[in-house]
């Protein structure tokens, strides 16, 4: 069945990095846009990052430019997210997610990986 | 692009019929979709493109609207239906979504 599953999230502590992945199954991953979201706790949710088919057209949330990086390796259908420079307020459940290909949303989310920023 | 989605929360019984509003703070079409997400799960699609109901999902849930003015209509509320409910904009980056909507048991 078609299914995304988050890894790599923990505790770290501010300023280090943590890179998160997503595994997919049950369907033609380099067919579908990916993108990464994001949920503070007890908040609302924050989209952080998408990448294309073949990772040629990437954007970025303000709030995490020039700090994440968002990557794929279609050979291993796994999408990444690399979080450098990480802050307190970096703190989240993380979800990867992929858009549908007629209307845009997201049709199908991981469970979420934690994040924990912390001293 | 902001979303404003109001109520904030909402208190209605089983059997009511809720409404959910969503508005832009710029014109986005129809390039609006809605999800629901119950405590320590992830988002579930529910409404793509203004209207178009997932597959699967019953008929109870309906969207409607273009341009900067959406809702979210839920015909008869079932007991599984209490959860929150958050607008979401694909028309451009950053995609953005509302501050959601608590749907709570009266």
């Amino acid at each position: 069945q078609v299914q995304l599953v988050e890894s790599g999230g923990g505790v770290v502590q501010p300023g280090r990095s943590l890179r998160l992945s997503c595994a997919v199954s049950g369907f033609t991953f380099n067919n579908y846009i990916m993108q990464w979201v994001r949920q503070a706790p007890g908040k609302g949710l924050e989209w952080v990052a998408v990448i294309s088919y073949d990772g040629s057209t990437i954007y970025y949330a303000d709030s995490v430019k020039g700090r994440f990086t968002i990557s794929r390796d279609n050979s291993k259908n796994t999408l990444y997210l690399q979080m450098n420079s990480l802050r307190p307020e970096d703190t989240a459940i993380y979800y990867c997610a992929r858009r549908e290909q007629q209307g845009d949303a997201f049709d199908i989310w991981g469970q979420g990986t934690v994040v924990t920023v912390s001293s | 692009i902001q979303l404003t989605q109001s109520p904030s929360s909402l208190s209605a019984s089983v059997g009511d019929r809720v409404t959910i509003t969503c508005r832009a703070s710029q014109g986005i079409s129809n390039s609006l979709a809605w999800y629901q997400q119950k405590p320590g799960k992830a988002p579930k699609l529910l409404i793509s493109v203004a209207s178009t109901l997932q597959s699967g999902l019953p008929s109870r849930f309906s969207g409607s609207g273009s341009g900067t003015d959406f809702t979210l209509t839920i015909s008869s509320l079932q007991p599984e239906d209490f959860a929150t409910y958050f607008c979401q904009q694909v028309n451009s980056y950053p995609i953005t979504f509302g501050q959601g909507t608590r749907l709570e048991i009266k």
